[in-house]
């Protein structure tokens, strides 16, 4: 199994443009996780998913960030209108049910620079 | 509300030396916890996972105890190497789905 994969592994964009991060999970695995990472605040929960639905978004920051996950193989974060102070490390994480017993499995991450 | 600190933040120490790095969490209803590894610019390793029934796991030189009526957790690294410097992450999981993370420990093993 190639892992959790993520892409870009970083971005650099301009303030004001929209973002959008992928993640492709583990196959088989009902939980996805967006976390992001900064040195402020550390690693921070934004949204999960259970079977491809939203479960809980109260990490998600604002409503510039939205979180779609169409398929069981597939998830994206996006940013739109982005701003400097969304520049961190955007982690994916997928988990197999039942979860006490596997734990979670991580992504590289992407680097995301707003200019 | 769940928090998870972990002490020290910081640590520097010569190779060969045996090393406890120490979790504590406020709410000990927890399901399990994970040590992790994060290697600087990289993503998360997941180190060694310990269910809420067990007392400790053992991973090579990695030996992670859990304690829950103290709401601690352990690390112990033994013979360290420099291949071992990064940040290390402990994580619980509590009455939901979510994992909630520590602050860290980083740790530098010098030859």
């Amino acid at each position: 199994d190639a892992g959790v994969i993520q892409s870009p592994r970083h971005e650099v964009t301009e303030m004001g443009q929209e973002v959008t991060l992928r993640c492709k999970p583990i196959s088989g695995h009902d939980y996805l996780f967006w976390y992001r990472q900064t040195m402020m605040r550390g690693l921070e929960l934004l949204i999960y998913f259970n079977n491809n639905v939203p479960i809980d978004d109260s990490g998600m920051p604002e409503d510039r960030f939205s979180a779609k996950m169409p398929n069981a193989s597939f998830s994206t974060l996006k940013i739109q209108p982005s701003e400097p102070r969304d520049s961190a490390v955007y982690f994916c994480a997928s988990s197999l049910v039942p979860w006490e017993v596997f734990g979670y499995t991580f992504g590289s991450g992407t680097r995301l620079t707003v200019v | 509300k769940q928090e998870v600190t972990q002490i020290p933040a910081a640590l520097s120490v010569p190779e060969g030396e045996n090393l406890v790095l120490n979790c504590s969490f406020t709410d000990s209803a927890i399901y399990n916890l994970q040590w992790f590894r994060q290697d600087p610019g990289k993503g998360l390793t997941s180190l060694l996972l310990i269910q809420s029934s067990q007392r400790e796991q053992t991973s090579g030189r990695l030996n992670a105890s859990l304690d829950k009526s103290s709401g601690r957790s352990t690390l112990y690294i033994a013979a360290s190497q420099p291949g071992d410097s990064a940040t290390y992450l402990c994580a619980v999981k509590h009455n939901t789905d979510k994992l909630i993370f520590g602050t860290g420990t980083r740790l530098q093993v010098f030859p």
